[in-house]
Parts: structure tokens; sequence; C-alpha cells
């Protein structure tokens, strides 16, 4: 059980264009789901924090119109990277929270993004 | 206020000698550790994790690792490498009621034939 999905696991875009990235718990309610970014090499950045009926908490630095997320149930947050750029390319992951419970959030597989 | 440290960036070891990635961390309160293996292009798979009860673990693929409060450590041990076990590893922390968790910089394992 407990179970996160990604979709796309892979996509390339053209600069200037609008990605959106899917993640899903298949078989539990996650009120929180978090965004991490990581770039090749490093250790996953949190993002933001997304709660299911309210806007999202952003990190610090990073920028929340150019990085839209979305929590529109108890089961699907989208993170969608607007008017992208190449520095945008990178690894991103989400991850879920089970409603209850202990603190242990279950990662989704990641999307790889390549902005050319 | 919560962090955590991996203390090698990078661990080379004979396939078939044990492995040992240090990682200690750091919490205002009493805190939830877990260690992660990513393969290449890949991601996050959970190894185990120490939610405040036995203070010996043990996790998938024969890793285990052991919660010492003094040492606030928590370091991931396996008795013998496999070529397979090379990967990224990294140890989190997450305390206090807080959701955010905290991922140390991560180890490199490197396992030599």
């Amino acid at each position: 059980g407990a179970v996160v999905s990604q979709h796309p696991s892979w996509v390339i875009c053209k600069s200037g264009t609008s990605v959106k990235i899917e993640c899903r718990s298949l078989d539990f309610q996650a009120t929180t789901m978090f965004w991490y970014r990581q770039f090749p090499k490093q250790s996953l950045m949190l993002m933001a924090t997304s709660n299911e009926g309210s806007k999202a908490t952003y990190e610090q630095g990073v920028e929340k119109d150019k990085f839209l997320i979305n929590h529109a149930s108890l089961t699907l947050s989208t993170l969608t990277v607007t008017s992208a750029h190449p520095e945008d390319s990178s690894f991103y992951i989400c991850s879920a929270k089970i409603s209850t419970g202990t603190y242990e959030q279950y990662f989704g597989p990641g999307t790889r993004l390549t902005v050319t | 206020a919560q962090s955590v440290t991996q203390l090698d960036s990078h661990v080379s070891v004979s396939e078939g000698t044990p492995v040992l990635l240090r990682c200690n961390y750091s919490s205002s309160y009493s805190p939830s550790l877990f260690w992660y293996v990513q393969h290449p292009n890949k991601g996050l798979q959970l190894l185990l994790k120490y939610t405040s009860a036995a203070t010996l673990v043990k996790g998938i693929n024969g890793f285990e690792a052991e919660f010492k409060k003094s040492e606030t450590s928590f370091h991931l041990t396996k008795p013998s490498a496999h070529m397979s076990d090379a990967a990224e590893y990294f140890c989190v922390v997450s305390s206090g009621g807080y959701q955010k968790v905290t991922f140390g910089t991560g180890t490199k394992l490197q396992v030599i034939p």
C-alpha cells in the first residue's frame, strides 16, 4: 500500500511553454503533499507544501507564480511550471503524507523535465 | 528546528564487505528518522524508518540502522555489500509535529567487484 504515482515520468518542452506534472496517491488519502526539486547529483530541496483545498505554502526563494500548485482533491496535486526556461530543467519529485499517523511521506517516482 | 548531516559524500566498499553510512541529526523534539535509497534516474525508495519504537531498525535488502539518542546518530549498516546496493542514500529527519522533512546531502555508495 501507500503508492504515489507521477505523470509524466519524463517530459521535454520548449522555452516559454508550460508543463503540468501530476502527483497521485493511489491507495490512500493525502491531505498534504509536498513538491521537491532535485538538481543533478544533489539532494532534494523542498519547493512547497500543498494542502487539499487551500493555497500551497512555498519555501523561501521559490516563485509561486512560476510554479503553480493545485491540490484539488485528497488524491491529486499538480505542479505547473509556467513559461519554462532551460534553468527549470530538473528532476521533480512529489510526496504524500497519510492523513493520520506518523510523519512518513511516500514519494513518487519523479518527473524529469528538460526545457530546450 | 531540525537538521541532518551525512558525514560522507562518497563511500566505496568491496562486494561482500560491510557497509556503514553515517548520519547525525539535530532536533528540538523527538525525531522520526528515515533512510531512503535512490538509484540513478529513479525515485526514492524507503529502506527503513525509526519512529520511537525499537532503536534497532531492520529494513529491506538486509539494511539496518540504530537510533542512538546520546550520540544523535542514525547510521545505516549492512553486513555484506552487493553490487545492486550501489546508489545514492539519503538520511531524513522529521520532528515536532512539523510536517516538513529535512534531507541530508546524500551519500553515494560505490560497490567494487
